[in-house]
């Protein structure tokens, strides 16, 4: 059974850093690639970013790009999302989610339960 | 960036009933690279169809899903009190992979 496990969120200020993990077990991790999605309090889901099952290729949305940088560590089946210049509209519940593939062009087929993530002063 | 509109946003109706869920991209969605997700309240999304009309593994057939180009369909064909939830659309075919806004099933 494939688990998803996000830790790392918590308060922080604005401008702040933040790093999230998510630990994945019940699959060859190394064989997928992996996403972050977002969502805001009562808001819908956001696309966040993407690294490919090798972590040689990564991508992101404009809202993030910059700031926010993804990464996979295969020896210990976990993802990453290392945030910094952390902003109030980065308030979300931050998922981890695997793709059906290993590369990006992928839906994803299994979530994480999240983890919240608060910018305020 | 592939702007996809959810209709309607609400969707108010009784168990049994037929429910018809509308995604509308602003440009053809490569290779009808479209998934829907359904979320329940506190819990994370769960993928129902990819690739416009396959449904994922373990979801009832009272789901189905068609379309391709720039308009796609979620149908429940009888709503059981479980499926009352919000529906999200999602296009994987162009970064950035973009979700719609969401259609919430509700009780009528």
């Amino acid at each position: 059974e494939v688990q998803l496990l996000e830790s790392g969120g918590g308060l922080v200020q604005p401008g702040g850093s933040l790093r999230l993990s998510c630990a994945a077990s019940g699959f060859p991790f190394s064989n997928f690639a992996m996403s972050w999605v977002r969502q805001a309090p009562g808001k819908g889901l956001e696309w966040v970013s993407v690294i490919n099952y090798s972590g040689g290729s990564t991508n992101y949305a404009d809202s993030v790009k910059g700031r926010f940088t993804i990464s996979r560590d295969s020896s210990e089946d976990t993802l990453y999302l290392q945030m910094s210049g952390l902003r109030a509209e980065d308030t979300a519940v931050y998922y981890c989610a695997k793709a059906r593939s290993s590369g990006y062009f992928s839906y994803l087929d299994s979530w994480g339960q999240g983890t919240l993530v608060t910018v305020s002063s | 960036e592939i702007v996809l509109t959810q209709s309607p946003g609400t969707l108010s109706l009784s168990p049994g009933e037929r429910a018809t869920l509308s995604c509308r991209a602003s440009q053809s969605v490569s290779g009808s690279s479209l998934a829907w997700y359904q979320q329940k309240p506190g819990q994370a999304p769960r993928l129902l169809i990819y690739g416009a009309s396959s449904r994922a593994t373990g979801i009832p057939d009272t789901f189905s899903g068609s379309g391709s180009g720039t308009d796609f369909t979620l149908t429940i064909s009888r709503l059981e009190p479980e499926d009352f939830a919000v529906y999200y659309c999602q296009q994987y075919g162009t970064s950035p992979f973009t979700f719609g806004p969401g259609t919430k099933v509700d009780i009528e």
